[in-house]
């Protein structure tokens, strides 16, 4: 069964530093989505894409953050800045159209931990 | 604003009952509902989804079904058994937003004892 591939699995960094984490969507997807969740919280909406542009974006996806598809398959998260409260386990997810018709494909998260 | 509330938050069962996890929401004018599993540090794995003209669907020992009119969906998990372990999220699809976003309940975290 196709897959959304997250990398890294596990990510530490220090306060103030970038991130990038990536996802590889499933290949015939075409919508994008990020999604955080904090420890012991709700999983929460970050950012949707789709054409090269952002659908839908959280009131949490400030300039703090970007999202990319650089080269037609990765799908990028990047945290310029990160602070003590960024870290959470971020989920990549996919879906072949906006409505979710066949459901949502989600990764297996990139769990980010900013020291 | 849509809320997704799931009741209880936490459940613990001897190995071989039949259960019932609950989800309602507020705002009747979703696309769809997704039931997820994420098991402890993991992903979420899809395990039902059920359009809003649809009122079950069964995959195995799950049945999710769907009263939009009264914004709930249950989950009945039969013969449970110790793999079944995990914390189980629904998450709606609104019709206003139109961009895939789903938002999620806190979800029930399900212990089955042997």
């Amino acid at each position: 069964e196709p897959e959304v591939t997250q990398t890294p699995s596990h990510q530490v960094t220090q306060m103030g530093q970038e991130v990038i984490l990536r996802c590889v969507p499933i290949s015939n997807h075409l919508y994008f989505y990020w999604y955080r969740q904090i420890l012991g919280q709700k999983v929460e909406f970050l950012v949707s894409f789709y054409n090269n542009e952002i659908s839908e974006k959280s009131e949490i996806f400030d300039d703090q953050f970007s999202v990319e598809r650089p080269d037609g398959s990765n799908f990028t998260l990047k945290i310029r800045s990160t602070k003590l409260e960024d870290s959470a386990m971020y989920f990549c997810a996919s879906s072949e159209d906006r409505a979710g018709n066949y459901g949502y494909t989600f990764g297996s998260g990139t769990r980010l931990t900013v020291v | 604003k849509q809320e997704v509330t799931q009741i209880p938050a936490a459940l613990s069962v001897p190995e071989g009952e039949n259960l019932v996890l609950n989800c309602s929401f507020t705002d009747s004018a979703i696309y769809n509902l997704q039931w997820f599993r994420q098991d402890p540090g993991k992903g979420l794995t899809s395990l039902l989804l059920i359009q809003s003209s649809q009122r079950e669907q069964t995959s195995g020992r799950l049945n999710a079904s769907l009263d939009k009119s009264s914004g709930r969906s249950t989950l009945y998990i039969a013969a449970s058994q110790p793999g079944d372990s995990a914390t189980y999220l629904c998450a709606v699809n609104n019709l206003i937003s139109n961009t895939g976003k789903l938002i999620f309940g806190q979800g029930t975290t399900l212990q089955v004892k042997p």
